[in-house]
């Protein structure tokens, strides 16, 4: 059964700490979303990949937050410094390209983080 | 630059009454339509989507969708909802647009709360 997979699934930390949060999308899925979601923003796109390579990255706070696609099957998360106001739950979520079959992206079970 | 709407933050329906759940978008192409509905604590499950062809998609959990394009709407339905039903729904569209990236934008959300 495929499935988007992303761990930690759940992580407190202090403020000022870095945070990795990293995301396995299905096998053969080349689009890689990163959305953040909050009770006062909803869902937020953070970051969209496509074969590995950054299209929009607009949504993320530069100074602080950066993604990455080490390859294939590895999409990382990283905040550092983190702060109290990153608290939120973090999805990832893989597809394709709409024009090839399937158009729908399929969500991981996200990272709850907590910065306290 | 594309975007969504959900007008109604919250639908409460009766149990077995009809549940609609309505959603406006705006691209400058041709777009991808999907409805996704999240459960406390995990992540976003898709439900349908419309690609082409019928203005009326049906979908998982006897949830249909009609697409209107003359109201740029894309309007959730189930004749006969059940508690179960109760949860998060999104709306969401990918654009078709070959440079733009072909991000997918989410709506705000529809919380729905069906009484027994």
């Amino acid at each position: 059964d495929a499935r988007v997979t992303q761990t930690p699934r759940h992580k407190v930390t202090e403020m000022g700490q870095e945070v990795t949060m990293r995301c396995q999308p299905i096998l053969g899925h080349n689009t890689v979303f990163w959305y953040r979601q909050t009770m006062m923003q909803g869902l937020e796109l953070l970051a969209y990949f496509r074969n590995r390579a950054p299209l929009d990255d607009s949504g993320m706070p530069k100074d602080r937050f950066s993604a990455e696609m080490p390859d294939a099957t590895l999409a990382t998360l990283k905040i550092q410094p983190s702060e109290p106001r990153d608290s939120a739950v973090y999805f990832c979520a893989s597809g394709l390209p709409p024009g090839r079959g399937n158009t729908e992206a399929f969500f991981g079970q996200g990272t709850r983080l907590t910065v306290v | 630059a594309q975007s969504v709407a959900q007008p109604e933050d919250q639908v409460n329906v009766a149990e077995g009454n009809p549940l609609t759940v309505k959603c406006t978008y705006s691209v400058s192409g041709n777009p991808y339509l999907f409805w996704y509905v999240q459960y406390p604590n995990r992540g976003l499950q898709f439900l349908l989507k419309y690609i082409t062809g019928d203005n009326l998609v049906k979908g998982s959990y006897g949830f249909e969708a009609e697409f209107n394009k003359s109201q740029t709407s894309f309007h959730l339905k189930k004749p006969s909802a059940l508690v179960s039903d109760s949860a998060l729904y999104f709306c969401a569209v990918r654009e078709l647009l070959k440079a733009a990236g072909n991000k997918l934008t989410f709506g705000g959300g529809t919380r729905v709360l069906v009484k027994p």
